[in-house]
């Protein structure tokens, strides 16, 4: 059975102080990691898709790296607008269902 | 252009109603998705369309649930007789094939009382 867990399950950080959050899978033929961001009340926005193990990929404050184990989303000097619960999932291979298999998610907060 | 769009955004019924949610995919997107996120847990996956077909329906909770998909387009997740452990988010994603990115809806709120 696919498995995602994710660490911390909440994480506070003052404004510029930066951070990783960490999701590590079980997963039966790695298809795909993903990284999603919530806010409230709202669905799922992507953020990252990583395919293979020694891939990175960045955007603004965020990178995203992975091995065959886990993956690492590292916030660098974060602001306030940061804050959001991060989602990570994983879609397994082998021709089987393509649904993706979640993480509970990190809740993040910056403090300003 | 246009994201996933689902309607309605809040649903409020009673317990053994039946109710009908509506997903609406980027245009294009072949492959569409039904997840469920419920107070406190992660996104659970619930059935996956290929075009109008549904390679996999093992996620569905039971057999209240049923979803179609027509023209390849606009999918209806149905819910017979609602129970009170219904209520949850319910999140559609459509992507451009199986494989790849999915994106997401802003969600069915669903409270049954």
């Amino acid at each position: 059975e696919d498995q995602v867990t994710q660490s911390p399950e909440a994480l506070r950080l003052q404004e510029g102080e930066s951070s990783s959050l960490n999701c590590s899978y079980t997963v039966s033929g790695l298809r795909g990691l993903f990284w999603y961001r919530q806010d409230p009340g709202k669905g799922p926005e992507f953020l990252f898709t990583l395919y293979s193990a020694g891939e990175e990929k960045e955007k603004e404050r965020l990178k995203a790296t992975l091995t065959k184990k886990e993956s690492f989303l590292h916030i660098t000097a974060p602001k306030p607008e940061d804050s959001a619960t991060y989602l990570c999932a994983v879609q397994a291979g082998g021709g089987g269902a393509d649904g993706l298999t979640f993480g509970k998610g990190t809740h993040l907060i910056i403090q300003p | 252009g246009a994201g996933v769009s689902q309607s309605p955004s809040n649903k409020v019924t009673e317990k053994g109603k039946d109710v009908e949610l509506r997903c609406d995919p980027i245009s294009g997107h072949t492959a569409l998705y039904w997840y469920r996120q419920s107070l406190g847990q992660g996104l659970e996956f619930l059935i996956y369309f290929q075009g109008n077909s549904a390679p996999d329906k093992s996620g569905l909770p039971s057999d209240r649930f049923s979803a179609e998909r027509t023209g390849g387009s606009v999918s209806t997740l149905t819910i017979q007789r609602t129970q009170q452990e219904d209520s949850a988010v319910y999140l559609c994603a459509s992507s451009f094939s199986g494989e790849g990115t999915q994106y997401f809806g802003p969600g069915t709120r669903l409270l049954v009382l």
